[in-house]
């Protein structure tokens, strides 16, 4: 089976660096995503972790270690757009992926 | 952008009807799932396909069946609405290696 797990709210300040952190166990591992969603829309893809190490992609970088069974999504010069839910969701065997329960990220100015 | 379709975008309707919700996409990728997520809850894999005429039911127990007859076209069909089949259905599709899935932009199925 597959367990999922991420804190349920987090609250940063416009301008600053945020850090949602993921923690996982699952049967099978080909690769984590992070999926952004604002209240009410469909997920949107941000980033999607095979190896270990860290991606960049503008202000979201995204890191993996497979051993720990552990990622984060950093968040840097944050934006009020950016108050959303932040999926973390790992594909595991046949690709099926299961999403954690989302951070609410609320950002403040 | 991604080319993924969703109808209807909500849709009311009264117990026991049948209905058929429907999900396309343009991007000839070969798997597509079926979501189901309540305001403010994590989404529900309840039905997952591969390619044509494979269909597979994900982790949540749910009442639907779907069908793949075509690779672009995974539509999702309630016998008998019920009141505990109000949410929000999310279909999505990804490439064979799955790097990345595209969502649509969700049904909003009210039963009364």
């Amino acid at each position: 089976g597959q367990n999922i797990d991420q804190p349920t709210e987090m609250t940063a300040t416009e301008g600053a660096i945020v850090q949602i952190n993921c923690t996982y166990q699952t049967s099978g591992f080909n690769g984590l995503f992070w999926y952004q969603q604002h209240a009410g829309e469909a997920p949107t893809f941000l980033s999607y972790n095979v190896l270990d190490g860290l991606e960049e992609k503008g202000r979201f970088s995204s890191f993996l270690s497979r051993s720990k069974g552990y990622s984060y999504l950093l968040l840097k010069e944050l934006q009020m757009k950016d108050s959303a839910s932040y999926l973390c969701a790992v594909a595991g065997g046949y690709q099926k992926v299961t999403f954690g329960t989302g951070t609410k990220l609320q950002v403040i100015p | 952008e991604a080319d993924i379709y969703q109808t209807p975008r909500y849709l009311v309707i009264g117990t026991g009807k049948k209905i058929t919700l429907e999900c396309s996409q343009t991007m000839g990728h070969d798997k597509m799932y079926w979501y189901q997520q309540d305001p403010g809850m994590e989404l529900h894999l309840i039905h997952y396909s591969y390619g044509v005429n494979s269909t597979e039911k994900g982790d949540l127990s749910s009442e639907s069946t779907v069908s793949r007859i075509r690779t672009e076209h995974f539509p999702l069909t309630l016998e008998s609405a019920r009141p505990s089949h109000t949410s929000q259905y999310l279909c999505a599709s990804s490439d064979l290696g799955g790097r990345e899935q595209y969502f649509g932009p969700g049904t909003r199925l009210t039963v009364t």
